[in-house]
């Protein structure tokens, strides 16, 4: 069975950096592109960054970030990283992993995990 | 960037009816690369459709997509209690995130 756990969400003050987990299991990580997206609390479905399959040599962001979060993978431990830096109050969200089925259609999703950023 | 529009925001329905949500877009849909999620409150999304009209698995078929082009629908011909939640597409491969703002289906 496809499983993934996201962890790492908390409160943080603006300014702040979080890393977000996304434990998988349940299939060949390795082989899947994966992908963050968030949901800002009663909004819609935000696409965060995307990785590539195997090493993961290849990474997108959306425009909004402005440089701010690295997404990586870890193969060997089946995870999937997003490091947030200068975090901002409009980075609240609960953030999900989610695996491309292909292009960017994602068939499976983590439970998601909660980031409040306030001072 | 392809802007999708979907309509109406709400749509209040009894059990058993049948539920017909819209999504545009801006720009054309080229091979039919439009998906279907749905999301329960305090859950994760869950894919439904995807290629316009192919059923992820497991889902039943009470649920059918249809369109081309800029003009996409999501049928639910039958609702059942647990099919009440928020109905998002997407057109995938495109330009990575690519989300409408969603259709909420709630019970009359």
């Amino acid at each position: 069975e496809v499983q993934m756990l996201e962890s790492g969400g908390d409160f943080v003050q603006p300014g702040g950096s979080l890393r977000l987990s996304c434990a998988a299991s349940g299939f060949t990580f390795s082989v899947y592109p994966m992908s963050w997206v968030r949901q800002a609390p009663g909004k819609g479905l935000e696409w965060v960054s995307a990785i590539s399959s195997g090493s993961g040599e290849s990474t997108y962001y959306a425009d909004s970030l402005e440089g701010r979060f690295t997404i990586s993978r870890d193969n060997s431990k089946n995870t999937l990283y997003l490091q947030m830096n200068s975090l901002r109050a409009e980075d609240t969200a609960v953030y999900y992993c989610a695996r491309h089925r292909d292009h960017d259609l994602y068939d499976y999703w983590g439970q998601g995990t909660l980031v409040s950023v306030s001072s | 960037e392809n802007v999708l529009t979907q309509s109406p925001g709400t749509l209040s329905l009894f059990p058993g009816e049948r539920a017909t949500l819209s999504c545009r877009a801006s720009r054309t849909v080229y091979n039919n690369y439009l998906a279907w999620y749905q999301q329960k409150p305090g859950q994760a999304p869950r894919f439904l459709m995807y290629a316009a009209s192919s059923r992820a698995t497991g889902i039943p078929d009470r649920f059918s997509g249809s369109g081309s082009g800029t003009d996409f629908t999501l049928t639910i011909s039958r609702l059942e209690p647990e099919d009440f939640a928020v109905y998002y597409c997407q057109h995938y491969g495109h330009s990575l995130g690519t989300f409408g703002q969603g259709t909420k289906v709630e019970i009359k």
